[in-house]
């Protein structure tokens, strides 16, 4: 069966600190990939996807990420991070062929002005 | 261009009651999927449904059932509510396979 874990529960930091939150599946095969933010009272927002390609993916609002197949890892990147990105991240890994997406727990942002 | 719409926003019902949930996908999208989200976790697939039908369903008992319309919008029915049920029912639809794009949700507390 599928998994997400995404290995940071809360994370807080400064403006303009760098950001990288964590994300590992277990699945064998081919798969699509997922970062989706929420902010808070708003509702899920797709952040940049994987489907083929390019591993190093550019999403939305400056935000990218790095597919490592090897390490099963689609780990989420942004150099300097604002107050604004205070919200909740989600990763989230479907099988190809198939219908559902499955999400890690989240992680929790908090950035400090 | 509206995106994915739920209703209604809110939603409190004792424990035992049935409750009937409606999203309406966005325009041009012929896929609707359902998720649960409890409080503290990452939204679950409960089901999918495409040419009104069923395509693939997650690991949620029969009590939670669906329906999909000519239109494309759907609705989600949960029957004898537990406590446990309580949580943020999200729908996201896509044209294809993937629901990618969610709505806002519909917040279920089950008292």
């Amino acid at each position: 069966a599928q998994s997400v874990s995404q290995h940071n529960h809360h994370v807080i930091l400064s403006e303009a600190a760098s950001l990288e939150l964590g994300c590992n599946y277990s699945y064998g095969g081919t798969v699509n990939l997922f970062w989706y933010v929420q902010y808070p009272g708003q509702h899920l927002q797709l952040l940049l996807k994987y489907f083929s390609g390019d591993p190093l993916v550019k999403g939305i609002k400056g935000f990218e990420a790095e597919f490592i197949k090897s390490k099963f890892s689609f780990n989420l990147r942004k150099p300097s991070v604002q107050w604004s990105d205070t919200a909740e991240y989600f990763c989230a890994v479907n099988a190809r062929g198939d219908d559902k997406i499955i999400f890690g727990k989240g992680t929790r942002l908090h950035i400090l002005p | 261009d509206a995106g994915v719409t739920q209703s209604p926003t809110h939603l409190i019902k004792t424990r035992g009651q049935q409750v009937t949930l409606r999203c309406s996908p966005k325009s041009g999208h012929d896929t609707v999927s359902w998720y649960q989200q409890a409080l503290g976790q990452g939204p679950q697939f409960i089901f999918q449904y495409y040419e009104e039908e069923e395509r693939q369903r997650g690991n949620f008992p029969d009590r939670f059932s669906g329906h999909q319309f000519p239109n494309y919008s759907s609705e989600l029915n949960v029957n004898a509510l537990l406590l446990g049920d309580s949580a943020l029912y999200l729908c996201a639809s896509s044209l294809g396979r993937l629901g990618v794009y969610f709505g806002a949700g519909t917040r279920l507390s089950v008292l």
